[in-house]
């Protein structure tokens, strides 16, 4: 089974700070997913990486495959990034079902 | 709203008791994936079906059974309850079955008594 390993587990941010949250996993994979769960539970899919760096809005995500790394940061963070970040790696044996991170815990302060 | 639909939202029953958790996926999507997110455990693969098959087990108790219809909705079924069994089920929808994206349920939280 791939370890997903995240740091930090919990992060306190002032608004208009840069955030890095770091995903690493042990088995060489095809592609990892970022998820964000909001403090009502519901999941989105922010990011799917195979290769280099996506952003969108004021995420970026970077993977770095020989490494088996990957960094979700959030750039000008405000108050509603407040939420769980979550990595998860796909399984092609589970026919890509997630393996996921325990998540990190973001809190932005005003 | 990421079009995929869980039913209930919420649910509170009794240790032994059975439940049927229910998932509409995305238009389009043959794979439906269930997942369990307990405070203990986090969150775990439950059971991968696509196009009406079951294609990968993951974590499932042998208490836990799932099947997805002709209609491509699919439902899961909890039997003899336990305490530890309280959790947030989700479903997620994804239009095959080689990695693409998936897009998640708003979730049925079971609370056991």
């Amino acid at each position: 089974k791939n370890e997903v390993e995240q740091s930090p587990q919990n992060l306190t941010a002032q608004e208009g700070e840069f955030i890095t949250i770091n995903c690493s996993y042990s088995v060489g994979i095809s592609a990892l997913h970022w998820l964000q769960q909001h403090p009502g539970g519901g999941i989105v899919s922010l990011f799917m990486l195979s290769s280099g760096k996506k952003k969108h809005g004021r995420l970026i995500a970077t993977i770095n495959i020989q490494e088996k790394h990957s960094s979700l940061h959030i750039t000008a963070s405000h108050p509603r990034d407040s939420a769980v970040y979550i990595c998860a790696v796909a399984d092609p044996n589970s026919g890509y079902a997630l393996n996921f991170g325990k998540g990190t815990s973001l809190l932005v302060t005003p | 709203d990421s079009g995929v639909t869980q039913t209930p939202k919420h649910l509170i029953t009794a240790t032994g008791q059975r439940v049927t958790l229910r998932c509409s996926p995305r238009s389009g999507d043959l794979s439906v994936y269930w997942y369990q997110q307990s405070l203990d455990q986090g969150l775990q693969f439950l059971i991968h079906y696509y196009n009406g098959e079951e294609r990968a087990k993951g974590n499932i108790l042998e208490r836990f059974s799932a099947q997805q219809f002709p209609d491509l909705h699919s439902e899961l079924n909890l039997s003899s309850l336990e305490l530890g069994d309280s959790a947030l089920y989700f479903c997620a929808s994804a239009v095959g079955t080689s990695g693409p994206t998936q897009y998640f349920g708003p979730g049925t939280r079971l609370l056991v008594l």
